[in-house]
């Protein structure tokens, strides 16, 4: 079971550029980074997803180091609307044994 | 358009009895999950399927049943033998061969009254 480690809450203001680590200490060759995103009372949504080095899509960057045992999500310029828990998760095709653990709670403030 | 569709959305019962939530997807994927959400907390694995015919306990499936007879439908029975069954309940799906990535339902709240 790969499990997670990440901080249980962040706050930031509006504009700032935030970012969450992870630490994912015991992850195997075939596992993938992925990054979702929960509002309440909704499920999770995907943000990006990565395997080694960084990844940037248009809501989000990933870094991973080249030990692949941590990763960073960077949200660039946050919004209010971006207030919602943030969680990291390591696995790969067929996995079966994801792990959520508490996610991240950001609170951006005006 | 591709999802997950999961209802109802909010349902209410009574203790004793036994309720179905269904889930149902369009994406093609062999691989759906259910997921049990308490207030504050993380995600906790009920079961899961990897395809037809055959699924597997969780974390926490006791007082839980579920079947697969579709790829498309996985429904999720909370029997009168969970004790505590009053949550928020997410189905997911992926795909077997891509990278692990989760499709989400918009999830259905579970009160007992």
């Amino acid at each position: 079971l790969a499990k997670t480690t990440q901080p249980i809450s962040m706050d930031s203001y509006e504009g700032q550029e935030v970012n969450i680590t992870c630490s994912h200490n015991n992850i195997a060759t075939n596992d993938y980074i992925t990054w979702y995103q929960q509002f309440p009372s909704q499920g999770p949504r995907f943000i990006i997803q990565g395997y080694k080095t960084k990844v940037t899509n248009e809501v989000a960057s990933l870094f991973i180091p080249a030990d692949r045992k941590s990763s960073t999500l960077s949200l660039p310029r946050v919004s209010l609307s971006d207030t919602a828990v943030y969680y990291c998760l390591v696995g790969g095709p067929g996995a079966n044994n994801l792990f959520f653990g508490t996610g991240t709670r950001l609170t951006v403030i005006p | 358009d591709g999802g997950i569709t999961q209802s109802p959305k909010y349902l209410f019962r009574k203790e004793g009895q036994n309720v179905t939530l269904s889930c149902e997807q369009n994406l093609n994927h062999d691989a759906m999950y259910w997921y049990r959400q308490d207030p504050g907390q993380g995600l906790r694995l009920i079961y899961y399927s990897q395809i037809v015919n055959d699924f597997q306990k969780g974390d926490i499936a006791e007082g839980y049943s579920v079947s697969r007879e579709k790829k498309e439908s996985f429904p999720l029975t909370v029997t009168s033998a969970q004790k505590n069954p009053t949550a928020f309940y997410l189905c997911a799906s992926s795909a077997q061969r891509g990278t692990g990535e989760l499709f989400f339902g918009e999830g259905s709240r579970l009160t007992v009254l």
